[in-house]
């Protein structure tokens, strides 16, 4: 099974600041990453797939980069609503999720 | 547009299975699979696996084989998931999501497993 690990584990911003989340494959997922969002009481909404590609409808504040096992979701300014949980998930081999970056206000 | 709506919570006795349903809309429901993702308090998401479009090939997770099973009624534009021999650690929200039309949700499904 492929294992995703994230950091940080909480991450304290500003709103109106950049916000910068990572990801590591335990091997290599090509480019087959996808981030998501989740409020609680909510399911996980698609931000980004393909490591780079913004899901419908998602701001251009959001951004993904990366390949092989190094991947990076970057806020660009943080609006209100973008303090939430952050997951990613790579599906190179089934599907498995990391364990979370928890984006709160400072 | 596409909608999708599952059943309500359950309460179940560790032993016991529980089936949970999810009603979609919107879209021609034999073209698409129907994922299904299980969340546990705190926990990450986790994929259970996939019931295929038309033909009802399926694929579970290595870690619930055997004991899941995902079944879908065309008539009803309906799919199921049906978890047995409940242990107290399968307490979770349960998902269906139609991701290959795009990014659609069920609501979730909490399952409780207690005695």
């Amino acid at each position: 099974e492929i294992v995703m690990t994230q950091s940080p584990a909480t991450l304290s911003v500003s709103p109106g600041e950049r916000a910068t989340l990572s990801c590591r494959a335990s091997q290599s997922v090509s480019g087959n990453l996808a981030w998501y969002q989740q409020k609680p009481g909510q399911a996980p909404r698609l931000l980004i797939d393909g490591a780079s590609t913004r899901a419908s409808g998602i701001p251009a504040r959001f951004s993904g980069s990366g390949s092989g096992t190094e991947f990076t979701l970057t806020i660009s300014s943080l609006q209100p609503e973008d303090f939430a949980v952050y997951y990613c998930q790579q599906y190179n081999n089934w599907r498995t999720f990391g364990q979370g970056t928890k984006l709160e206000i400072k | 547009q596409v909608q999708v709506v599952q059943s309500g919570a359950e309460v179940k006795k560790p032993g016991a299975s529980v089936k949970v349903s999810c009603k979609s809309s919107g879209y021609t429901f034999t073209s698409q699979a129907v994922h299904w993702v299980r969340q546990a308090p705190g926990q990450r998401p986790e994929w259970m696996g996939w019931i295929s479009d038309g033909n009802t090939n399926t694929k579970y997770s290595p870690k619930f084989q055997g004991r899941v099973t995902f079944t879908r009624d065309t008539s009803a534009s309906t799919g199921y998931m049906e978890l047995s021999s409940l242990r107290f650690e399968d307490t979770a929200v349960y998902f269906c999501a139609i991701i290959d039309l795009g990014d659609y949700w069920g609501q979730g499904t909490l399952v409780t497993v207690s005695s």
